[in-house]
């Protein structure tokens, strides 16, 4: 079946440097893109999401790119701080109603 | 607001027991969902719940049953609960055509 992956199981970065967290998806049907915040003990959080006709989305400190080409998904995440320490999840919608979740990746952030 | 609220927030049971994890949202939502997660394994669908009145099975039911009591609640019912379900259960909700899904803060579920 369509699955999301992710390539990088954990990510180590230091306070104030940028963080890149990747991810695959494999439905090109796909026609949206979600990524989720999971800190320690609680349910995930939205971040930030990107529809199909975009390549790219700007939030607060974070910003998605997406690469249809090579259905590559991305998060940076500018200057990142400890309350940054989480696991991040993608998620594709394989163009149905749902979300399907990759298997996330842990950002940790060091001094 | 509460958003998605789900009890209990831990649980053990022995095997063969049965068990009700409940969820409530109070954002008026037409979609509900139950996930479990499992190390390395990301989130899978169990069941959901698109509108009041109507259920559909996800990637994993086997072993589970749901109720859409009403638009606000959407229980999960473990009838002989398996080690192979303790996980960690997640309980969301959105609106019809939307994608951003609310999470509750989860249920830690283990059998023993």
């Amino acid at each position: 079946g369509e699955s999301v992956g992710l390539h990088l199981p954990t990510l180590s970065v230091q306070e104030g440097d940028n963080s890149i967290i990747n991810c695959a998806y494999s439905n090109s049907a796909s026609d949206y893109f979600i990524w989720y915040k999971q800190e320690s003990g609680k349910g995930p959080q939205f971040i930030i999401d990107i529809r199909s006709n975009m390549d790219k989305r700007q939030g607060q400190r974070v910003t998605v790119l997406l690469n249809k080409t090579v259905k590559h998904l991305s998060l940076q995440i500018a200057a990142t701080q400890p309350g940054d320490s989480a696991v991040y999840f993608c998620a594709e919608n394989g163009n149905t109603d749902k979300l399907i979740f990759g298997t996330g990746t842990r950002l940790q952030v060091f001094p | 607001n509460a958003g998605v609220t789900q009890t209990p927030k831990f649980q053990v049971l022995k095997t063969g027991q049965s068990m009700t994890l409940q969820c409530a949202q109070d954002m008026n939502h037409n979609s509900m969902y139950w996930y479990r997660q499992d190390p390395g394994m990301g989130l899978r669908l169990i069941y959901y719940s698109a509108s009041e009145g109507t259920t559909d099975k996800g990637e994993v039911p086997n072993g589970y049953n749901v109720s859409r009591l009403n638009k606000r609640e959407f229980s999960l019912r473990l009838e002989s609960a398996a080690p192979s379900q303790t996980s960690v259960y997640f309980c969301a909700s959105k609106w019809t055509g939307d994608y951003g899904y609310t999470f509750g803060s989860g249920t830690r579920l283990t059998v023993v």
